[in-house]
């Protein structure tokens, strides 16, 4: 069965550094999604992504976000300059049509 | 804007008892609802959904959740838990008809005792 992939596990970086969060969605999904959860919180919405451009993002997706598709496969997600509380696990998501998104199993970021 | 809220933070069962997980959704149509389960360290599986139709959705693992309008709850269930289940689990909604963003819930950490 098809599965979003994302790389790598786990990111340890110090603050003030850039990261990149990659992800593999499933090969004919057409909508593109990260969200976040900080430890011991819910999930939380940042961006969403269609036909190449962000459809839609979050108050905490600010300037210091970004994200791309930068080949065809990959959706990424920077970090411009990490904070403490950027620190938190990634999840990214892929959709073909309205129905359920598929996760993929989170990059954990851990920003000191 | 669309909110969901699941009142019990942590439910110990026994192995073999029954489970209710609760979801209540605030929203200003009929969404598409979610249960989602994330062990530790994993990332988030689906369980099952609810679209339209027919109330009571089954799903995997022998799970299954009923969309009640009135109520404007969407409660897990399943009638004898086993240990593996032991992990949290989140109701999400998102809107009909349309690819966009789900918005879960704080999460249920379920825990079962032998």
């Amino acid at each position: 069965e098809p599965e979003v992939t994302q790389t790598p596990s786990h990111q340890v970086t110090q603050m003030g550094q850039e990261v990149i969060l990659r992800c593999v969605p499933i090969s004919n999904h057409l909508y593109f999604y990260w969200y976040r959860q900080i430890l011991g919180q819910k999930v939380e919405f940042l961006v969403s992504f269609y036909n190449n451009e962000i459809s839609e993002k979050s108050e905490i997706f600010d300037d210091q976000f970004s994200v791309e598709r930068p080949d065809g496969s990959n959706f990424t997600l920077k970090i411009r300059s990490t904070k403490l509380e950027d620190s938190a696990m990634y999840f990214c998501a892929s959709q073909q049509d309205p129905y359920e998104q598929y996760f993929g199993p989170g990059t954990r970021l851990t920003v000191t | 804007a669309q909110s969901v809220t699941q009142p019990d933070i942590h439910i110990t069962v026994s192995e073999g008892a029954s489970l209710e997980l609760r979801c209540n959704y605030s929203y200003g149509a009929t969404p598409y609802l979610f249960w989602y389960v994330q062990s530790p360290g994993q990332g988030l599986q689906l369980l099952l959904k609810y679209f339209s139709g027919d109330t009571l959705v089954q799903g995997i693992k022998g799970f299954e959740a009923e969309f009640k309008r009135s109520q404007s709850s969407f409660n897990l269930r399943k009638p004898s838990v086993h240990w593996s289940d032991a992990a949290e689990y989140f109701c999400a909604v998102g809107p009909t008809g349309t690819a966009s963003k789900l918005t879960f819930g704080t999460g249920t950490r379920l825990q079962v005792t032998l």
